[in-house]
């Protein structure tokens, strides 16, 4: 079993529709991350967020930190087609703050 | 700025074969990790390291080897190669974990 479990793991949405992107574990982090991955590249960075209750924005993208920083979510605000991607979360957990790890990811397609 | 650099970008070995991954970095990051990337499986990591000459186990380091003499190298080393190491490698780095990381555009191994 990962430490971090993504879901959904599959998502296929109309262009326009809105969607949340969940990232779950029973261990604490001291920080999460959101990665977006497209085919043949390597992931790229979205956002960081380190303190509990933590909210950030990104035009349509909001991400947010769970109280307990357990969990994390991403929510998208009318999807579009170039949002279609892999988007990984991955984070430092409390008990060791050298090894980063990943979760398994979360493959959406967003149809126009 | 070139950012990381990874080469080959393609790779087949035989079974049994080893090679060396080269990757090299030129933000001057203390963090570098090396994961691999297999279908449904997100990133699992391999080895990582916190600066030149400290390097440590990953969650599948078994049958990789690294080494990091300077700042900007971090070289993964499979010994003898085997099916099961068939991915897509990843080198990426950090100024400091809680920043995010830096990813290469990967390798794709095949071992036959």
């Amino acid at each position: 079993t990962q430490l971090l479990e993504q879901s959904p793991q599959f998502l296929s949405i109309q262009e326009g529709e809105n969607l949340t992107v969940y990232c779950n574990s029973s261990s604490v982090f001291s920080s999460l991350q959101w990665y977006r991955q497209e085919p043949g590249e390597g992931p790229v960075l979205l956002v960081t967020v380190v303190t509990g209750g933590e909210v950030k924005k990104l035009k349509r993208l909001t991400f947010q930190f769970g109280d307990a920083r357990k969990d994390s979510s991403l929510h998208i605000t009318a999807a579009q087609p170039g949002d279609t991607g892999l988007y990984l979360c991955a984070g430092l957990p409390d008990y060791n703050f050298n090894k980063f790890y990943f979760g398994s990811g979360t493959k959406l397609n967003v149809k126009p | 700025n070139a950012g990381v650099t990874q080469t080959p970008k393609f790779q087949v070995l035989k079974t049994g074969q080893s090679m060396t991954l080269q990757c090299a970095q030129d933000m001057n990051h203390e963090y570098m990790s090396w994961y691999r990337q297999d279908p449904g499986m997100g990133l699992r990591l391999i080895h990582y390291s916190v600066g030149a000459g400290i390097t440590d186990q990953g969650e599948v380091p078994n049958g990789y080897n690294v080494s990091r003499s300077t700042t900007e190298d971090f070289p993964l080393r499979l010994l003898s190669a085997a099916p099961s190491q068939t991915s897509v490698y990843f080198c990426a780095s950090s100024p400091d974990n809680n920043y995010g990381y830096t990813f290469g555009s990967g390798t794709r191994l095949t071992v036959v």
